[in-house]
């Protein structure tokens, strides 16, 4: 069974500093991978997704991540946050046998003004 | 166009009865997944059905049951409750395989 490793549970950075959050998983496969985000009182949002192609992708709100197949990982950066980032991040992988998600442990960022 | 609607948003139900959520999905879609989200589990994938068949099925008991109908829309039965089945639930719903799920509100399940 697949798996997937969001090492930073808590993570606190002040306006305009820069963002990375870790994403390992553990299928050896052909895998889908996503990062979702959830706002305070909101439902999981969708902010990158990779497939296939450049294994560097961007997505909404200035976000990117870095597809590392040798690495098994797809770590989420964003080079300065807003306190609007302030949410639950989730890394998430399909191993394109059905939308069957597995997700990670989630990583709840806070961005102190 | 319309997301992903899943009735009640809240639900409080006692130990032992059962319940049923609805999870109503983005018009076209024909994948709808169902999700558990609970503090000390994070987000578990339950079931998910495409085209009335249910084509993958977590790590769950019998207890946890779904169907969906020829319009797409699914619903999800917990039978006999327990009290760690107070969670989230999540509803999401793709147009293909391996597509971007696309996750509703949620329903707050609350057993005592």
């Amino acid at each position: 069974a697949q798996s997937v490793s969001q090492h930073n549970h808590h993570v606190i950075l002040s306006e305009a500093a820069s963002l990375e959050l870790g994403c390992n998983y553990s299928y050896g496969g052909t895998v889908n991978l996503f990062w979702y985000v959830q706002y305070p009182g909101q439902h999981l949002q969708l902010l990158l997704k990779y497939f296939s192609g450049d294994p560097l992708v961007k997505g909404i709100k200035g976000f990117e991540a870095e597809f590392i197949k040798s690495k098994f990982s797809f770590n989420l950066r964003k080079p300065s946050v807003q306190w609007s980032d302030t949410a639950e991040y989730f890394c998430a992988v399909d191993n394109n046998a059905g939308n069957m998600l597995t997700f990670g442990g989630g990583t709840r960022l806070m961005v102190k003004p | 166009k319309a997301g992903v609607t899943q009735t009640p948003r809240y639900l409080i139900k006692t130990r032992g009865q059962q319940v049923t959520l609805s999870c109503s999905p983005i018009s076209g879609h024909r994948s709808v997944s169902w999700y558990q989200q609970t503090p000390g589990q994070g987000l578990q994938f339950l079931f998910e059905y495409f085209s009335e068949t249910q084509r993958n099925k977590g790590n769950f008991p019998g207890r946890f049951s779904g169907r969906q109908f020829s319009n797409s829309r699914s619903e999800m039965n917990v039978s006999t409750l327990e009290l760690g089945d107070s969670a989230l639930y999540l509803c999401a719903s793709s147009l293909a395989v391996g597509g971007e799920a696309f996750f509703g509100q949620g329903t707050r399940l609350t057993v005592v």
